[in-house]
């Protein structure tokens, strides 16, 4: 099974400031990583697939980059939306996919 | 667009059987990874496990011995079934749609609202 460890845990920005979010896998998935993004009370929404393609309808200020085991995602301007939790996920070996545990970014 | 809806009971007594249906709307169901995940209060996700159109399923090893899922085309609904619940599966469950595309491709496009279920006596 492959483990995937985010970091850090909580992340505290500024409206406008950069947010960039880590996500390390145990062993390689190549470039078969997904990033998602979860508002309190709401469901995840697909974010990045394939490790930097953003999904249909996601903002530019996304962009998702890596390979192997070490992915980050970086969101270029923080907007009062995007506070929220962020995990990844991968799906080069399954069963089963396995989830990151998870970057809160919150307000400084 | 595609939509999910989850439906079923918020609560089921210990060591019974937790069923959930997913009703899709505004799509195909076919082609796709139709899929559970449930995340504990607090806690992150888990994946539980696919089933396909041609009701080929693929679940968590660590909940192997317990799950079980099932697909009616002719109703757009797909459902699981998760025995001998203790409060440790008491969890927002959520159905997805998992893009089916050549493997290993398999990342969650299109997400319901989810549904609380607690186990409690």
């Amino acid at each position: 099974e492959r483990v995937m460890t985010q970091s850090p845990a909580t992340l505290s920005v500024s409206l406008g400031e950069r947010a960039t979010l880590s996500c390390r896998a145990s062993q390689s998935v190549s470039t078969n990583l997904a990033w998602y993004q979860q508002k309190p009370g709401q469901a995840p929404r697909l974010l990045i697939y394939g490790a930097s393609t953003r999904a249909t309808g996601i903002p530019a200020r996304f962009s998702g980059s890596g390979s192997g085991t070490e992915f980050t995602l970086t969101i270029s301007s923080l907007q009062s939306e995007d506070f929220a939790v962020y995990y990844c996920q991968q799906y080069n070996n399954w069963p089963p996919l396995t989830f990151g545990g998870g970057t809160k970014v919150e307000i400084k | 667009q595609v939509q999910l809806q989850e439906s079923g009971p918020g609560l089921v007594r210990p060591s019974e059987t937790l069923s959930l249906i997913c009703t899709v709307s505004g799509g195909s169901i076919s082609s796709y990874y139709l899929t559970w995940v449930r995340q504990p209060p607090g806690k992150g996700l888990e994946w539980i496990g696919y089933v396909y159109s041609n009701n080929y399923t693929n679940y968590n090893p660590s909940l192997m011995s317990r799950v079980s899922m099932s697909i009616d085309t002719s109703k757009s609904q797909f459902s699981l079934r998760l025995s001998s619940v203790t409060a440790a599966d008491t969890a927002v469950y959520y159905c997805a749609r998992g893009d089916g595309g050549s493997y290993p491709s398999y990342y969650l496009d299109v997400w319901g609202k989810g549904t609380t279920v607690t186990v409690s006596s």
